[in-house]
């Protein structure tokens, strides 16, 4: 079974731009959850997507946005990006919803510049 | 306000030492996590911890939750150049908070 795909893996974008990144889940996983990990702050939870629904969001600015398709696949966009944004990104998929095993993705490193 | 310490941050031993890296909180978690990071991959889930006091063992690892399911350890026998990489952490309070808390990993490197 394919694990979790990220693209694209790498990215550089500046500042005021928007960028959308990209996560397939492993097949039969209904849940895609984002998280940003930078090294000051950690692995922050960003938003937990089920069913096309979003289910949990993290304290992240409105900028942050996401969505999820009916075959599970999910997208996040950044809007006006700012320097302090540059981070890898990770998706994490499970089977359902309020699943606590996730697996994650490579991760998407965004650099703002 | 950080809800999880690991310590140490960072840690570089050689081969053949044991090691223990710790997790701390005052809030009390459903469960809780201990992945590994390699540089450019995403965290791999090692194991899950649910029960107060309870022990896990994988091959060399050993994770203990604690009593009170506030805590945790990892501890490492007889490291090896392949462990080295980022360990975290992750609680969840499960039900509608679903969502995992990390901490902010401890580096260890591992030197032969």
């Amino acid at each position: 079974k394919a694990g979790v795909t990220q693209t694209p893996r790498y990215l550089i974008k500046t500042r005021g731009q928007q960028v959308t990144l990209s996560c397939s889940p492993i097949s039969g996983h209904r849940s895609v959850s984002w998280y940003q990990q930078t090294p000051g702050q950690g692995l922050q939870f960003l938003f937990e997507y089920f069913s096309e629904t979003q289910r949990n969001k993290g304290n992240f600015p409105g900028r942050f946005s996401g969505r999820q398709f009916s075959n599970s696949r999910s997208e996040m966009n950044v809007s006006t990006l700012e320097l302090g944004d540059s981070a890898l990104y990770l998706c994490a998929s499970s089977v359902g919803q309020h699943q606590e095993t996730q697996y994650f993705g490579p991760g998407t490193r965004l650099l703002v510049l | 306000t950080q809800l999880l310490e690991q310590s140490p941050q960072f840690l570089s031993i050689q081969e053949g030492e044991n090691l223990t890296v710790y997790c701390n909180s005052s809030s009390v978690f459903s469960s809780l996590q201990w992945y590994r990071q390699e540089p450019g991959e995403g965290p791999v889930l090692l194991v899950t911890v649910v029960t107060g006091g309870e022990v896990k063992k994988l091959k060399r690892l050993t994770f203990q939750f604690g009593d009170a399911r506030k805590d945790s350890s990892l501890h490492i026998t007889a490291a090896q150049p392949g462990d080295t990489g980022l360990y975290l952490c992750a609680g969840s309070y499960g039900g509608s908070q679903g969502n995992l808390i990390f901490g902010k990993g401890t580096k260890l490197s591992v030197k032969p």
